[in-house]
């Protein structure tokens, strides 16, 4: 099994200019989650989905942000326009049923964004 | 709302110390599962062990174990004879339930201590 597998694994971007992150969750997980980790605020969570459904985006930062999963390999967070705070790492991962109760989390490597 | 707190945020220890990372939470759920996780300098985040509300014993696992108090609810990490090796960031985490969703969970973290193991 290759994991979960995010990428780009950097990314650099102007402020204001279009990120696309993406990740491939382990195949037969049903739950996704992406995470964001920042030096303030820590590892947080943004937005998670069950079956390609999304179930909870409140952690959500603002409207620039949009997340998608079209289909149950893949799925997608947008930042639209970016701006020098969204700089961090941000997480994918994926699950069996939730993961708490005995199955556990899988998370990706990070894609870690700069934006200058 | 479940938190959990990490009271260290950075220790530094030189090569065979033992050293312990503390971990307390918050939660009203009787059912619940506490992690730790690992995330060396290359920043990927490391699984090292889950475990559910109802069995405190303690765990070892070659130079690393964990104690497990529920009352004083903490979740405490020992690295027994460190080696360089073992800096890295280290987070406790707390399953918190994802109400409506059949008994799954999301994950909510600590802020992580920083070890530093110096030669």
């Amino acid at each position: 099994d290759a994991g979960v597998i995010q990428s780009p694994r950097h990314e650099v971007t102007e402020m204001g200019q279009e990120v696309t992150l993406r990740c491939k969750p382990i195949s037969g997980h049903d739950y996704l989650f992406w995470y964001r980790q920042t030096m303030m605020r820590g590892l947080e969570l943004l937005i998670y989905f069950n079956n390609n459904v999304p179930i909870d985006d409140s952690g959500m930062p603002e409207d620039r942000f949009s997340a998608k999963m079209p289909n149950a390999s893949f799925s997608t967070l947008k930042i639209q326009p970016s701006e020098p705070r969204d700089s961090a790492v941000y997480f994918c991962a994926s699950s069996l049923r939730g993961g708490g109760r005995g199955y556990g989390y899988t998370f990706g490597s990070g894609t870690r964004l700069t934006v200058v | 709302a479940q938190k959990v707190t990490q009271a260290q945020t950075e220790i530094s220890v030189v090569e065979k110390e033992d050293v312990t990372l503390d971990c307390v939470y918050e939660t009203r759920d009787t059912t619940y599962y506490l992690f730790w996780y690992k995330q060396p300098p290359s920043g990927e985040l490391v699984f090292l062990i889950r475990r559910n509300s109802f069995d405190e014993q303690n765990e070892i696992s070659g130079r690393y174990s964990w104690n497990f108090q529920k009352s004083t609810s903490s979740f405490n990490f020992t690295i027994t004879a460190s080696q360089v090796v073992d800096s890295a960031v280290y987070f406790c985490a707390l399953s918190e339930a994802l109400r409506g969703q059949g008994g799954s969970e999301k994950l909510v973290f600590g802020k992580g201590t920083k070890l530093t193991v110096n030669p």
